[in-house]
């Protein structure tokens, strides 16, 4: 059974352009999440979805940030405009079990020049 | 809200010795808790969770913990370590009253020395 799937793996961009990060649960898990994790930071929750609907963005960092889940097995994360501070590993996980264990990507690598 | 305390950001073993992470936990209601491991450029993989069975949890690779109510501890164990322990180790708590977030602690580097 496939694991979560994220795309890109790595971002190269300059500051002020959009990025667009992509991830597909895996099959049946109702329950999604986004990361970020930095040396400074560790892991942050960014926010996170339960039946396709949003339910605890406030980890959000800002206006710059959005996710979008648009059906049980895709999901994207945007910023628009990147800058600099958003370099960064952002995972996906999902969950569908009754003891809330997640189940992680490989995660996305973003460099903003 | 739930918390997890990690005591230790980095800890060096000898290979063949007890590797030790601990663990410390709040949450004003009974606790689901997680150990994940992450290797370098990969995500995080669970290695055991306690889910209010049997106190003494084992899981992947050898390793064990022990959740402690009285010491609202989770830590976690392997009588022996191998050079592929090498990596980082994060403990993890949620309410076990609804599904909510997966609160992280700040991680653990184990490194291992031949």
């Amino acid at each position: 059974d496939a694991g979560v799937i994220q795309s890109p793996r790595h971002e190269v961009t300059e500051m002020g352009q959009e990025v667009t990060l992509r991830c597909k649960p895996i099959s049946g898990h109702n329950s999604l999440f986004w990361y970020r994790q930095t040396m400074m930071r560790g892991l942050e929750l960014l926010i996170y979805f339960n039946n396709n609907v949003p339910i605890d963005d406030s980890g959000m960092p800002e206006d710059r940030f959005s996710a979008k889940m648009p059906n049980a097995s895709f999901s994207t994360l945007k910023i628009q405009p990147s800058e600099p501070r958003d370099s960064a590993v952002y995972f996906c996980a999902s969950r569908g079990g009754t003891t809330g264990e997640l189940f992680f990507g490989e995660g996305s690598r973003l460099t903003v020049l | 809200a739930q918390s997890v305390t990690q005591l230790g950001s980095h800890v060096s073993v000898s290979e063949g010795a007890l590797v030790l992470l601990r663990c410390n936990y709040s949450s004003s209601v009974p606790p689901y808790l997680f150990w994940y491991v992450q290797y370098p450029n990969q995500g995080l993989q669970l290695l055991l969770k306690y889910t209010s069975a049997a106190t003494l949890v084992k899981g992947i690779n050898g390793f064990e913990a022990e959740f402690k109510k009285s010491e609202t501890s989770f830590h976690l164990t392997k009588p022996s370590a191998h050079m592929s322990d090498a990596a980082e180790y994060f403990c993890a708590v949620t309410r076990t009253d609804s599904w909510g977030k997966l609160q992280f602690g700040a991680g653990t580097q184990v490194v291992v020395t031949p």
